[in-house]
C-alpha cells in the first residue's frame, strides 16, 4: 500500500526548535517529490514547498523562504520540516504529501502532523 | 506567483442538483508541449487530509465517482458535481502545478 505516515502532534513554545517526518512506504521514494503544505486552523492551504529525496533538489515558496527548512533522508523513506526558532504564528496543521512526477500533482496525503505553538 | 481565484466561497445545493466551482488562474497554466492543463482539484472533508479528485484539469482519479467532472483550459476551469450526494459536503481547492509555488485557489464550501 502506497502512503504517507506523519510524525505525532507536538507542542512547543516561542523561540524552540523542531522537526516534524513523513516517512513513506510502498513507492520509490527516491524516484519522486515529497511536499509540505501548511493549513492554519480554519484556513485554506498554503504550498510551502517539496523535495527530491534522491538528489535533495528543493523547490521553496518565497512565502516560507527562510522560515523553514525542508530536507530528507532516502536511506530512510523520510522527509523533514524544520522551524530552528518557532513563533505563535507557526501554529498550524501540516501535511506531507506525494507530488507524483507523472502526473504532476499531490496523489498521496500523510494524515497531518498539529503544530502547537504557546507562549 | 500564479495566483488562483475560486468562485464562489461558499455553495449550497439540494441533494440530487448540480454543483459547479469555478476556478481562474492568474496566468495560464497549459503546458503547450504536451497540450496539458496542470490544474489539479481537491475535496478536504473536516479533520481529513485533502484528496485528489481531478488532475490535468479533467482526469478523475482512480476511485473518484463519475458524477465528479473537470472541464476548461488556459486559466479557467471547472469543477461540476452532476448529482450532489450527502457525502460531497465538504471544501474543494483547485491547484496549478505549471510553476513553483504550486499555489491553491482559497477553497470553495459546499453546503447542502
Amino acid at each position: 500500500e502506497v502512503q504517507l505516515v506523519q510524525s505525532g502532534a507536538e507542542v512547543k513554545k516561542t523561540g524552540e526548535s523542531l522537526k516534524i517526518s513523513c516517512k513513506g512506504s510502498g513507492f520509490s521514494f527516491s524516484n519522486t517529490w515529497i511536499g509540505w503544505v501548511r493549513q492554519m486552523s480554519g484556513k485554506g492551504l498554503e504550498w510551502m514547498g517539496i523535495i527530491n529525496p534522491g538528489d535533495s533538489d528543493i523547490r521553496i515558496s518565497p512565502s516560507f523562504q527562510g522560515q523553514v527548512t525542508i530536507s530528507a533522508d532516502k536511506s530512510i523513506n523520510t522527509a523533514y520540516l524544520q522551524w530552528s526558532s518557532l513563533k505563535a504564528s507557526d501554529t498550524a496543521m501540516y501535511f506531507c504529501a506525494r507530488h507524483s512526477s507523472q502526473i504532476v500533482t499531490f496523489d498521496v496525503w500523510g494524515q497531518g502532523t498539529l503544530v502547537t505553538i504557546s507562549s | 506567483d500564479i495566483v488562483m481565484t475560486q468562485s464562489p466561497d461558499s455553495l449550497a445545493v439540494s441533494l440530487g442538483e448540480r454543483a459547479t466551482i469555478n476556478c481562474k488562474s492568474s496566468q495560464s497554466i497549459l503546458y503547450s508541449p504536451n497540450n496539458k492543463n496542470y490544474l489539479s482539484w481537491y475535496q478536504q472533508k473536516p479533520g481529513q487530509p485533502p484528496k485528489l479528485l481531478i488532475y490535468w484539469a479533467s482526469i478523475r482519479e482512480s476511485g473518484v465517482p463519475d458524477r465528479f467532472s473537470g472541464s476548461g483550459s488556459g486559466t479557467d476551469f471547472t469543477l461540476t458535481i452532476s448529482s450532489l450526494q450527502a457525502e460531497d459536503v465538504a471544501v474543494y481547492y483547485c491547484q496549478q502545478c505549471y510553476n513553483p509555488p504550486y499555489t491553491f485557489g482559497q477553497g470553495t464550501q459546499l453546503e447542502i
